[in-house]
């Protein structure tokens, strides 16, 4: 089984300014790991994943993620964010035994300020 | 990739009557499945739905209260019995291509209110 912590509920930033999402993770099993944006009144919308290779992956809209296995996170960053940005990030995993679902973080909420 | 909609997009529901909520996907797919977001919360797995077989519950779920369907490869449905207004959330269809990209693609999700 895996779980996924995201340490922030919230995180208000004002906008061009760096952001830095945190997500954690537990498994038994290697992982593949996503981020997902869901703006308001909106689906989840896939922003970036880790399958292997390069632990530095890109996504969409600018966003990157580093994967660290010792540490077992998956930090989503953003060099300058944009009011745009606004919205909830879910972080989440799923292990690499055929069938396992997606398990998701609680949520953290980017509020950009103009 | 998949494109999916879901009908209907919000619905307000007296207590004690039931929703039909309908996922159609743009595609063929294996592995459908169901998730409840309450609010301000994340999401949780309600069941997975594979045609032909029965769906598979994820615990604190039964099949009395969420009823699904899945009569061919891009179409299901989810049904919220006897409602209360515990059961207002956000409900998302969401597939898997089984393509190797390990994807899964969401709906827009229905948001149901119980009065």
């Amino acid at each position: 089984a895996q779980s996924v912590t995201q340490l922030d509920s919230q995180v208000p930033v004002f906008e061009e300014a760096p952001v830095e999402l945190r997500c954690n993770y537990s498994s038994s099993v290697s992982v593949y790991l996503f981020w997902y944006v869901q703006y308001p009144n909106q689906g989840l919308q896939l922003l970036l994943k880790y399958l292997s290779g390069s632990t530095l992956v890109k996504g969409i809209n600018g966003f990157e993620a580093e994967f660290n296995k010792s540490q077992t996170s998956f930090h989503l960053r953003k060099p300058s964010v944009h009011i745009s940005d606004t919205a909830e990030y879910f972080c989440a995993v799923r292990g690499h035994n055929a069938g396992n679902m997606l398990t998701f973080g609680g949520g953290t909420r980017l509020m950009v300020k103009p | 990739s998949a494109v999916i909609s879901q009908k209907p997009s919000r619905d307000i529901c007296q207590r004690g009557t039931s929703l039909t909520i309908q996922c159609q996907v743009d595609s063929q797919v294996t592995m459908m499945f169901w998730y409840r977001q309450q609010p301000g919360q994340s999401l949780t797995l309600i069941a997975t739905a594979n045609q032909g077989s029965e769906a598979t519950y994820e615990s604190g779920f039964v099949i009395d209260k969420f009823p699904i369907s899945r009569p061919n490869l891009t179409f299901s449905t989810l049904t919220v019995s006897n409602l209360s207004p515990e059961d207002s959330s956000i409900y998302l269809c969401s597939v898997s291509t089984g393509t190797g990209d390990y994807e899964q693609y969401f709906g827009p999700g229905t948001r149901l209110t119980v009065t």
